[in-house]
């Protein structure tokens, strides 16, 4: 069965530095991978998406994620981190491409930038 | 381009009584809509799969008739919860498939917070 998991509840990093947030997945065939961002009260944002091709995406406000296929990780990252990155972030699995499959979510981790 | 508006917002209701979220698509033809639930902190829960003009689809362990799902337009679908009670507070969000080669795949409403009182 498909599965996506966040290891880590909380990450705490400071103002200018790189951040990590980590995901890992299973599936049968090939993975369709997904970041999102939540906001308190409010809906995700889409930050990026892994189909095929590069194993580096770049996304939205200056993310990225490094598609694994020997670790089955997708692991989203940034190289400076803005206090205004502290958010709820999610991983996502698609069962397939054909944008009417259920998304599947890791846990959430939430990301908290010091000043 | 390719968004969805939910509402309400915020809605507190008596204990007992149904209350309708509406997700509609702005500028696109929604196909496939899902509605998920939220706990504090925690992930997405789906509830269902809807596809206009058919019956949605829910997922193991949702009851049918308590969220009651309509999508019955390619721009309109509407989550009820019936008789509700205070253990169906939570915050509630629609997604919509987007049509064709695209940026995310799925857009999300901004989300309801349901209060039970």
């Amino acid at each position: 069965a498909q599965s996506v998991a966040q290891p880590e509840d909380q990450v705490k990093v400071a103002e200018g530095n790189p951040l990590t947030v980590k995901c890992t997945y299973s599936v049968s065939g090939n993975p369709y991978l997904f970041w999102y961002v939540q906001y308190p009260n409010r809906g995700l944002q889409f930050l990026l998406k892994y189909i095929t091709g590069d194993n580096l995406v770049k996304g939205s406000y200056g993310f990225e994620a490094e598609f694994n296929k020997s670790q089955t990780s997708f692991h989203l990252k940034k190289p400076s981190a803005l206090v205004s990155d502290s958010a709820l972030y999610f991983c996502a699995l698609s069962e397939g491409w054909s944008n009417t499959g259920k998304l599947i979510f890791g846990q959430g981790t939430t990301l908290q930038v010091k000043p | 381009g390719a968004v969805v508006s939910q509402h309400p917002s915020r809605v507190i209701c008596k204990s007992g009584t149904s209350v309708k979220i509406e997700c509609r698509s702005l500028d696109f033809q929604a196909t496939t809509m899902f509605w998920y639930r939220q706990f504090p902190k925690q992930s997405l829960m789906l509830m269902a799969t809807s596809n206009e003009g058919s019956k949605a689809t829910y997922e193991q362990g949702v009851e049918k008739d308590k969220f009651l799902i309509n999508h019955a337009s390619l721009t309109l679908s509407t989550l009820t919860v019936t008789s509700a009670h205070p253990e169906d507070s939570s915050f509630y969000i629609c997604s919509a498939s987007i049509p064709g080669p695209s940026t995310g795949g799925y857009t999300f409403g901004s989300g309801t917070r349901l209060t039970v009182v």
